[in-house]
Parts: C-alpha cells; structure tokens; sequence
C-alpha cells in the first residue's frame, strides 16, 4: 500500500542553524501539507501545498519557513533559523485531491533545537 | 474558541472492553468533514475514518463504530472489546473549507487511550 515516508526520523539542530525536513508523498496525490506536533500537544496545520504553489498557511508559516517541490517526488520544509521553540514532531501529509479528502500522514520528523 | 473538543483527556479500561471516545466540533459551514486518526506510541498518524456532513450514517468496521450526531455536533468513536493493541492517542479532526481554508484540518488535544490486560 503506497504511503508517505518522511526523513530523517529524527534531526538534532543547533539554535540558528537551518534545517530541511523532507517528505515523499503518495505518487497519485496532488496535494501536499505539513503539521506539527509539540511534545504532547495537539496536531497543528502549517501549510498546504498545490500546482507548486502554498495555497493555504497558518500563523505559524512565518518568513522563518519556506517549502518547495524540488522535483516530481519530494517535498520540504525549511527552517531558515530554528529557535527552542521550533522542536516539535514535523507531519508530512499528502491527498488525492483538497477539500475534505483525507490526508495520508508519514510517520514524522522529530526535530529537536538545541 | 476551540473547533473540536476532546473532553476525555485520558481513559484507562481492561482489556475485552468497550469504550467510547468523545468529539464535538463547531462549526457554521453547512458541508464539512470529520476524521478520527490514531497516534500510536511508535508517533505515526493513522488515518480510521472520515464522514461528510450529509451523511450521518452511522460506520462499523470490525470493533471500531463510529456514531454521528449533528443534532449535537459530535462524532464519538466507539471501540468494542478493546485490546491493547488498542493502546493509543486518538484524535478527531475537522476540515471545514468555509471556515478555516480549504485544506486544513483541525485536530482536538486528543484521547490517550490505555488498555491493560
């Protein structure tokens, strides 16, 4: 059954350092997200991705992150200069096609700043 | 305010059984989809179900069932001689396009379910 799978598993940074968070979704899907969980919180939106372009992003998407489609298969997520409060769980998901279609989620990034 | 309420922070049972996790969202879009995906202690987001606001059909698949009540915004998942197995957080989400944007889910806090043998 084809799946998203994310990588690395988990990433170690230092404060200020730039980090790329890399996901491969399902080869059918058209659109693509990221979330993230904070340590025991709830599941967070960061943004959707469609046709190459962000169609939707939370407050959270500030200017410190950046995403892109480099090439047919993979998407990131880049922080440009990760914070404390940047260590979270990073969700990549990928859908069929946008509204209300389910999102399929890799098992996740743990990204742990220092 | 806070779109999908999980009151059940966490709930312990012993195995064989059943229990019930509650969801209750808000929302003013008339079309609307519900989610429940599990999260276990491995951190992988596991998609259950999902149902749109026209169908409020009730769904049984194998020991999950689902029930669906507009009359009182919520969608609680019912799990039928638990195993531990079954041990997980289970979180329910909405994605309501009108409201919050055409791909966004919007997940609950959350039920840490423990089932011990």
């Amino acid at each position: 059954e084809p799946e998203v799978t994310q990588t690395p598993s988990h990433q170690v940074t230092q404060m200020g350092q730039e980090v790329i968070l890399r996901c491969v979704p399902i080869s059918n899907h058209l659109y693509f997200y990221w979330y993230r969980q904070i340590l025991g919180q709830k599941v967070e939106f960061l943004v959707s991705f469609y046709n190459n372009e962000i169609s939707e992003k939370s407050e959270i998407f500030d200017d410190q992150f950046s995403v892109e489609r480099p090439d047919g298969s993979n998407f990131t997520l880049k922080i440009r200069s990760t914070k404390l409060e940047d260590s979270a769980m990073y969700f990549c998901a990928s859908s069929r096609s946008g509204i209300g279609d389910t999102q399929y989620f890799g098992p996740g990034t743990r990204l742990t700043v220092l | 305010a806070q779109k999908v309420t999980q009151a059940q922070t966490e709930i312990s049972v012993v195995e064989k059984e059943d229990v019930t996790l509650d969801c209750v969202y808000e929302t003013r879009d008339t079309t609307y989809y519900l989610f429940w995906y599990k999260q276990p202690p491995s951190g992988e987001l596991v998609f259950l179900i999902r149902r749109n606001s026209f169908d409020e059909q009730n769904e049984i698949s194998g020991r999950y069932s689902w029930n669906f009540q507009k009359s009182t915004s919520s969608f609680n998942f019912t799990i039928t001689a638990s195993q531990v197995v079954d041990s997980a957080v289970y979180f329910c989400a909405l994605s309501d396009p009108m409201n919050s944007g055409y791909s966004t889910l919007t997940f609950g806090k959350g039920t840490m379910l423990l089932v011990s043998p």
